[in-house]
């Protein structure tokens, strides 16, 4: 595989549960970001690695926890969602110093 | 308060024809812009960037203009072909890093045949 994979690609689930989102980069970036996209606002960063550190969390809701355990896997565990924390949820990666994303496909949530 | 501005939530043109998509800024600290396409059901692709030591990047069918003093961005696609129809983002950075990246809420373009 090449790029940036996420997975699940279309998650749904209730406000009860607890699910995770996965992501996996093939490029040997060594930074990786969780985008949201909702509609009609613009993509919003809500948490960055570093070389495998967090560097930056946008006042994202403890519900939303992020986890990174190597320079290629990044996480996004979900527990007790509200129904407008459905949307599209986007992973990428870069080399730290550079400007350009690499995207994945991302994973459409939809909490009940 | 949104720093990366695209007041055109949709554009409608010719095929053939030129394709402008406008975007800006309200911090000064941003110097590194880009643009990213984006398909439905795919995630965002990068396209093109552009520094602020530049006012104009070319890449094929893509030309980027800069203009630092009006903060504004636009993107040109020349001759517009039925495949560019996708929503377009523009981002921007201070200092070049991927960290620092703030989006518009894009642009839909739609080519008409």
């Amino acid at each position: 595989e090449t790029g940036v994979t996420q997975t699940p690609r279309h998650l749904v689930m209730g406000m009860t549960n607890k699910k995770s989102l996965k992501c996996e980069q093939h490029l040997g970036h060594n930074a990786m970001y969780w985008y949201k996209q909702s509609a009609k606002k613009p993509l919003e960063l809500m948490f960055v690695y570093s070389l495998e550190e967090r560097v930056e969390n946008n006042s994202v809701p403890s519900r939303f926890s992020p986890e990174c355990p190597n320079s290629s896997h990044l996480f996004l565990h979900l527990h007790t969602l509200q129904p407008e924390d459905s949307a599209l949820y986007l992973c990428a990666s870069s080399q730290i110093t550079v400007g350009e994303l690499f995207f994945g496909e991302g994973s459409r949530l939809t909490v009940l | 308060d949104q720093q990366v501005k695209q007041n055109s939530p949709s554009l409608s043109v010719q095929e053939g024809r030129i394709s402008i998509l406008n975007c800006d800024y309200t911090n000064s600290m941003f110097d590194y812009f880009l643009w990213y396409k984006k398909y439905p059901a795919e995630g965002p692709t990068f396209l093109i960037s552009i520094s602020s030591i530049k006012d104009k990047n070319e890449d094929g069918r893509f030309t980027v203009f800069l203009n630092k003093s009006a903060k504004h961005l636009s993107l040109h696609i020349v001759p517009s072909q039925p495949g560019d129809s996708a929503v377009y983002f523009c981002a921007a950075s201070p200092g070049g890093g991927a960290d620092g990246l703030t989006f518009g809420k894009g642009t839909h373009l739609i080519i008409q045949p």
